[in-house]
Protein backbone atom coordinates (compact mmCIF):
# COMPACT_ATOMS: atom_id res chain seq x y z
CA UNK A 1 0.00 0.00 0.00
CA UNK A 2 1.56 3.54 -1.23
CA UNK A 3 1.73 5.24 1.94
CA UNK A 4 3.13 9.00 2.26
CA UNK A 5 3.42 10.76 4.85
CA UNK A 6 4.56 14.99 5.73
CA UNK A 7 5.78 16.33 9.14
CA UNK A 8 7.28 19.74 9.64
CA UNK A 9 4.36 22.03 9.47
CA UNK A 10 4.16 24.52 12.13
CA UNK A 11 3.89 28.16 13.01
CA UNK A 12 6.58 30.39 11.47
CA UNK A 13 7.04 34.00 11.20
CA UNK A 14 7.17 36.27 8.15
CA UNK A 15 10.85 35.86 6.69
CA UNK A 16 11.84 33.30 8.21
CA UNK A 17 12.38 29.06 6.81
CA UNK A 18 10.26 25.82 7.34
CA UNK A 19 11.37 22.43 5.80
CA UNK A 20 9.05 19.84 5.51
CA UNK A 21 9.62 16.55 5.22
CA UNK A 22 7.53 13.43 3.52
CA UNK A 23 8.52 9.35 4.27
CA UNK A 24 7.31 7.42 1.61
CA UNK A 25 6.63 3.51 1.58
CA UNK A 26 4.95 0.85 -0.18
CA UNK A 27 6.94 1.35 -3.71
CA UNK A 28 10.19 1.86 -5.24
CA UNK A 29 10.69 5.20 -4.12
CA UNK A 30 13.34 5.76 -6.45
CA UNK A 31 11.10 5.33 -9.57
CA UNK A 32 8.76 7.92 -9.36
CA UNK A 33 9.01 11.50 -9.84
CA UNK A 34 7.56 13.36 -6.71
CA UNK A 35 6.26 16.66 -5.72
CA UNK A 36 4.20 18.81 -3.35
CA UNK A 37 0.90 20.80 -3.31
CA UNK A 38 -0.75 22.91 -1.11
CA UNK A 39 -4.20 24.23 -0.01
CA UNK A 40 -4.65 27.42 1.18
CA UNK A 41 -7.50 27.70 3.93
CA UNK A 42 -10.65 27.37 2.56
CA UNK A 43 -9.26 27.73 -1.22
CA UNK A 44 -8.09 25.64 -3.78
CA UNK A 45 -4.78 23.06 -5.13
CA UNK A 46 -1.61 24.96 -6.30
CA UNK A 47 1.13 22.77 -7.07
CA UNK A 48 4.57 23.70 -5.50
CA UNK A 49 7.33 21.88 -7.05
CA UNK A 50 8.26 18.86 -8.53
CA UNK A 51 11.22 16.75 -8.62
CA UNK A 52 12.91 14.01 -10.46
CA UNK A 53 13.57 10.75 -10.06
CA UNK A 54 17.66 11.07 -9.68
CA UNK A 55 16.75 14.85 -8.17
CA UNK A 56 18.68 16.67 -10.92
CA UNK A 57 15.65 18.27 -12.23
CA UNK A 58 13.35 20.31 -10.23
CA UNK A 59 10.09 22.52 -11.61
CA UNK A 60 8.69 25.43 -9.49
CA UNK A 61 5.35 27.42 -10.06
CA UNK A 62 6.62 31.57 -10.11
CA UNK A 63 4.96 32.05 -6.63
CA UNK A 64 7.72 29.95 -5.27
CA UNK A 65 10.50 29.71 -7.88
CA UNK A 66 13.65 31.20 -5.67
CA UNK A 67 12.48 30.74 -2.15
CA UNK A 68 11.47 27.11 -2.03
CA UNK A 69 13.62 23.94 -3.42
CA UNK A 70 12.77 20.77 -3.69
CA UNK A 71 14.80 17.65 -2.64
CA UNK A 72 14.67 13.84 -2.02
CA UNK A 73 16.60 11.23 -0.69
CA UNK A 74 16.45 8.00 -2.62
CA UNK A 75 18.30 5.89 0.16
CA UNK A 76 15.49 7.47 2.74
CA UNK A 77 12.75 7.26 0.57
CA UNK A 78 12.22 10.64 1.67
CA UNK A 79 11.37 13.71 -0.01
CA UNK A 80 11.69 17.71 0.99
CA UNK A 81 10.59 20.76 0.74
CA UNK A 82 12.60 23.61 1.86
CA UNK A 83 10.79 27.20 2.59
CA UNK A 84 12.74 30.41 2.77
CA UNK A 85 11.30 33.87 2.80
CA UNK A 86 7.79 32.75 3.69
CA UNK A 87 5.45 35.05 3.39
CA UNK A 88 2.02 35.25 4.88
CA UNK A 89 0.37 33.67 1.52
CA UNK A 90 2.26 30.97 1.67
CA UNK A 91 -0.26 29.36 5.15
CA UNK A 92 -1.11 26.36 3.85
CA UNK A 93 -1.22 22.80 3.98
CA UNK A 94 1.08 21.21 2.08
CA UNK A 95 0.82 17.53 0.22
CA UNK A 96 3.05 15.51 -1.11
CA UNK A 97 2.32 13.96 -3.75
CA UNK A 98 3.13 10.80 -6.11
CA UNK A 99 3.26 11.12 -9.91
CA UNK A 100 2.93 8.08 -12.10
CA UNK A 101 5.76 5.87 -13.23
CA UNK A 102 7.28 8.06 -16.39
CA UNK A 103 10.39 9.39 -17.53
CA UNK A 104 8.80 12.98 -17.88
CA UNK A 105 7.14 15.40 -15.16
CA UNK A 106 4.23 16.45 -17.31
CA UNK A 107 1.89 14.18 -15.80
CA UNK A 108 -1.15 13.72 -12.83
CA UNK A 109 -0.70 12.96 -9.20
CA UNK A 110 -0.98 9.02 -8.13
CA UNK A 111 -0.95 9.62 -4.56
CA UNK A 112 -1.34 12.44 -1.67
CA UNK A 113 -0.03 12.07 1.60
CA UNK A 114 -2.69 13.68 4.08
CA UNK A 115 -0.86 17.08 4.46
CA UNK A 116 0.92 19.43 6.63
CA UNK A 117 -0.38 22.33 8.39
CA UNK A 118 2.14 25.73 7.55
CA UNK A 119 1.08 28.40 9.22
CA UNK A 120 3.12 32.13 8.50
CA UNK A 121 1.81 34.70 10.88
CA UNK A 122 3.96 37.03 13.50
CA UNK B 1 -3.42 27.22 -18.07
CA UNK B 2 -6.44 28.43 -16.72
CA UNK B 3 -8.68 26.27 -15.59
CA UNK B 4 -12.14 27.16 -14.75
CA UNK B 5 -14.59 24.61 -13.42
CA UNK B 6 -18.27 24.77 -12.86
CA UNK B 7 -20.39 25.05 -11.16
CA UNK B 8 -18.69 25.56 -8.02
CA UNK B 9 -21.32 24.31 -6.14
CA UNK B 10 -23.92 21.77 -6.57
CA UNK B 11 -26.38 19.84 -4.78
CA UNK B 12 -27.95 16.51 -5.71
CA UNK B 13 -29.93 13.37 -3.97
CA UNK B 14 -28.82 9.91 -3.86
CA UNK B 15 -29.55 8.14 -7.45
CA UNK B 16 -29.28 11.45 -9.29
CA UNK B 17 -26.72 11.92 -12.31
CA UNK B 18 -24.52 14.96 -12.02
CA UNK B 19 -21.92 16.77 -14.49
CA UNK B 20 -19.18 18.82 -13.72
CA UNK B 21 -17.92 20.61 -16.30
CA UNK B 22 -13.75 21.69 -16.59
CA UNK B 23 -12.46 24.63 -19.36
CA UNK B 24 -9.39 24.91 -20.31
CA UNK B 25 -7.59 28.69 -21.40
CA UNK B 26 -5.99 26.98 -24.00
CA UNK B 27 -6.13 23.60 -25.83
CA UNK B 28 -4.76 20.60 -23.37
CA UNK B 29 -5.43 17.80 -25.63
CA UNK B 30 -6.53 15.04 -23.39
CA UNK B 31 -4.45 15.93 -20.55
CA UNK B 32 -6.71 15.97 -17.28
CA UNK B 33 -7.16 14.58 -14.55
CA UNK B 34 -10.20 14.36 -11.79
CA UNK B 35 -9.76 14.12 -8.23
CA UNK B 36 -11.83 13.83 -4.81
CA UNK B 37 -11.48 15.42 -1.81
CA UNK B 38 -13.03 14.57 1.66
CA UNK B 39 -12.31 15.62 5.27
CA UNK B 40 -9.81 13.46 6.91
CA UNK B 41 -8.82 11.87 3.39
CA UNK B 42 -5.94 11.91 1.36
CA UNK B 43 -7.12 13.10 -2.08
CA UNK B 44 -8.06 10.60 -4.52
CA UNK B 45 -7.25 10.30 -8.19
CA UNK B 46 -10.32 9.11 -9.62
CA UNK B 47 -9.69 9.74 -13.94
CA UNK B 48 -6.52 10.41 -15.81
CA UNK B 49 -6.52 10.93 -20.07
CA UNK B 50 -9.50 13.15 -19.82
CA UNK B 51 -11.53 9.49 -19.59
CA UNK B 52 -9.29 6.68 -18.04
CA UNK B 53 -10.49 5.71 -14.92
CA UNK B 54 -7.55 4.63 -12.08
CA UNK B 55 -7.56 1.52 -10.76
CA UNK B 56 -10.22 1.17 -7.89
CA UNK B 57 -12.62 4.08 -9.41
CA UNK B 58 -16.05 2.90 -8.97
CA UNK B 59 -17.77 2.44 -13.20
CA UNK B 60 -20.49 5.03 -12.16
CA UNK B 61 -17.86 7.57 -12.93
CA UNK B 62 -16.65 8.48 -16.26
CA UNK B 63 -14.99 11.86 -17.53
CA UNK B 64 -14.62 12.68 -21.00
CA UNK B 65 -13.96 15.32 -23.32
CA UNK B 66 -10.54 16.98 -25.36
CA UNK B 67 -9.03 20.05 -26.13
CA UNK B 68 -10.71 22.86 -23.82
CA UNK B 69 -13.62 20.90 -22.93
CA UNK B 70 -13.91 18.29 -20.12
CA UNK B 71 -17.04 16.39 -18.33
CA UNK B 72 -16.64 14.52 -15.36
CA UNK B 73 -20.18 12.86 -14.48
CA UNK B 74 -21.33 10.40 -12.19
CA UNK B 75 -24.04 8.31 -12.49
CA UNK B 76 -26.62 7.15 -9.62
CA UNK B 77 -24.71 9.04 -7.04
CA UNK B 78 -24.19 6.90 -4.07
CA UNK B 79 -23.25 8.59 -0.21
CA UNK B 80 -19.52 8.53 -0.48
CA UNK B 81 -19.45 10.46 -3.85
CA UNK B 82 -20.54 13.59 -1.90
CA UNK B 83 -17.03 15.67 -2.04
CA UNK B 84 -15.16 18.17 -3.64
CA UNK B 85 -13.88 17.63 -7.26
CA UNK B 86 -10.85 19.04 -8.68
CA UNK B 87 -9.53 18.92 -12.15
CA UNK B 88 -6.14 19.47 -13.53
CA UNK B 89 -4.37 20.33 -16.35
CA UNK B 90 -1.01 18.54 -17.01
CA UNK B 91 -0.45 19.13 -20.42
CA UNK B 92 1.82 22.41 -19.58
CA UNK B 93 3.68 23.96 -17.04
CA UNK B 94 3.17 25.06 -14.23
CA UNK B 95 0.69 22.64 -13.25
CA UNK B 96 -2.82 24.14 -12.58
CA UNK B 97 -6.03 22.98 -10.67
CA UNK B 98 -9.60 24.04 -11.20
CA UNK B 99 -11.36 26.04 -8.55
CA UNK B 100 -13.46 22.63 -7.12
CA UNK B 101 -16.78 21.72 -6.82
CA UNK B 102 -18.26 20.78 -3.42
CA UNK B 103 -21.34 18.31 -4.35
CA UNK B 104 -23.54 18.06 -1.33
CA UNK B 105 -26.41 15.75 -0.13
CA UNK B 106 -30.06 17.93 -1.17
Amino acid sequence: EVQLVESGGGLVQPGRSLKLSCAASGFTFSNYYMAWVRQAPKKGLEWVATISTSGSRTYYPDSVKGRFTISRDNAKSSLYLQMNSLKSEDTATYYCARHPMGTHPYNWFAYWGQGTLVTVSS
Amino acid sequence: VQMTQSPSYLAASPGESVSISCKASKSISNNLAWYQEKPGKANKLLIHSGSTLQSGTPSRFSGSGSGTDFTLTIRSLESEDFAVYYCQQYNEYPLTFGSGTKLEIK
